[in-house]
C-alpha cells in the first residue's frame, strides 16, 4: 500500500544546511509536499513539487525529486533557530482524494 | 485573522462523554478534512467532505462522526470518547483542483484532546 517514510530526528548547527529526506511508495503520485509544524501550531505548507519536475527552489528552500528512487528531499540553506520544527513530507495520490503523510522529521537547530 | 480556525484548542474529558470539535474556514474552499495526529504515526484521515452534501469516511472513522453544517463549517464528534482517542486533531481545507493548481491542503491550528 501507500507509505511515506522519514527519519524521526535531525540536528544541525545554526548556519549550516539541513537536508530532510523522504521516501514514498506510490509511483503515481502527482504532487509531493513539504509542511512545517511549529510547537502548538498546525501544519504550514512550505512548498510542493509536481511529479514531472526534478527540482524546485524557493529562497532558502530547495526540493529535489528523484522519481526513479521515489525519493524527495528538502534542503534548508543557512538554517536558523526559527527553522526548528517538525517537517512532514506528503504525497498526493493520483486520481484520489488521498494525501499520505510521513511521520515527520523533528529538526533541532543548535546555536 | 486565521483562514482555518478550530475550537476548542484544548479539551480534557472523561471516558464515555460526547465531544464535538468545530472547524470554520474563510478561504471559500469546498473541501474539508479531519485528521488526527499521534506521535510517530504522522497524520491519519478520519473523514472528508467535498461539499455540503458529500461526506466520506477516511482510514480511521470508527468512533467518530461528522457534520458539514455549511460550506465553511465542518464538525467532528466523538459520540462516546475513549482514552485511545487522545490525540491532536487537525482540520484542513482545500480548493477544487483546476488545470492550473493542485488541491493543496491548508491546516487549522489543531485541537489537543485528552480523554481520561
Amino acid at each position: 500500500g501507500e507509505d511515506v517514510e522519514q527519519s524521526l530526528f535531525l540536528s544541525v548547527r545554526e548556519g549550516d544546511s539541513s537536508v530532510i529526506n523522504c521516501t514514498y511508495t506510490d509511483s503515481s503520485s502527482t504532487y509531493l509536499y513539504w509542511y512545517k509544524q511549529e510547537p502548538g501550531a498546525g501544519l504550514q505548507l512550505l512548498t510542493y513539487i509536481f511529479s514531472n519536475m526534478d527540482m524546485k527552489q524557493d529562497q532558502r528552500l530547495t526540493v529535489l525529486l528523484n522519481k526513479k528512487d521515489k525519493h524527495l528531499s528538502l534542503r534548508i540553506a543557512d538554517t536558523q533557530t526559527g527553522d526548528s520544527a517538525i517537517y512532514f513530507c506528503a504525497e498526493r495520490v493520483s486520481g484520489t482524494y488521498k494525501y499520505i503523510f510521513g511521520t515527520g522529521t523533528r529538526l533541532k537547530v543548535l546555536a | 485573522d486565521a483562514d482555518v480556525t478550530q475550537t476548542p484548542r484544548n479539551r480534557i474529558t472523561k471516558t464515555g462523554k460526547r465531544i464535538m470539535l468545530e472547524c470554520s474556514q474563510t478561504k471559500g474552499h469546498d473541501r474539508m478534512y479531519w485528521y488526527r495526529q499521534d506521535p510517530g504515526l504522522g497524520l491519519r484521515l478520519i473523514y472528508y467532505s467535498f461539499d455540503v452534501k458529500d461526506i466520506n469516511k477516511g482510514e480511521i472513522s470508527d468512533g467518530y462522526s461528522v457534520s458539514r453544517q455549511a460550506q465553511a463549517k465542518f464538525s467532528l464528534s466523538l459520540e462516546s470518547a475513549i482514552p485511545n482517542q487522545t490525540a491532536l486533531y487537525f482540520c484542513a481545507t482545500s480548493a477544487l483542483p483546476d488545470g492550473r493548481s493542485t488541491d493543496t491542503q491548508y491546516f487549522g491550528p489543531g485541537t489537543r484532546l485528552t480523554v481520561l
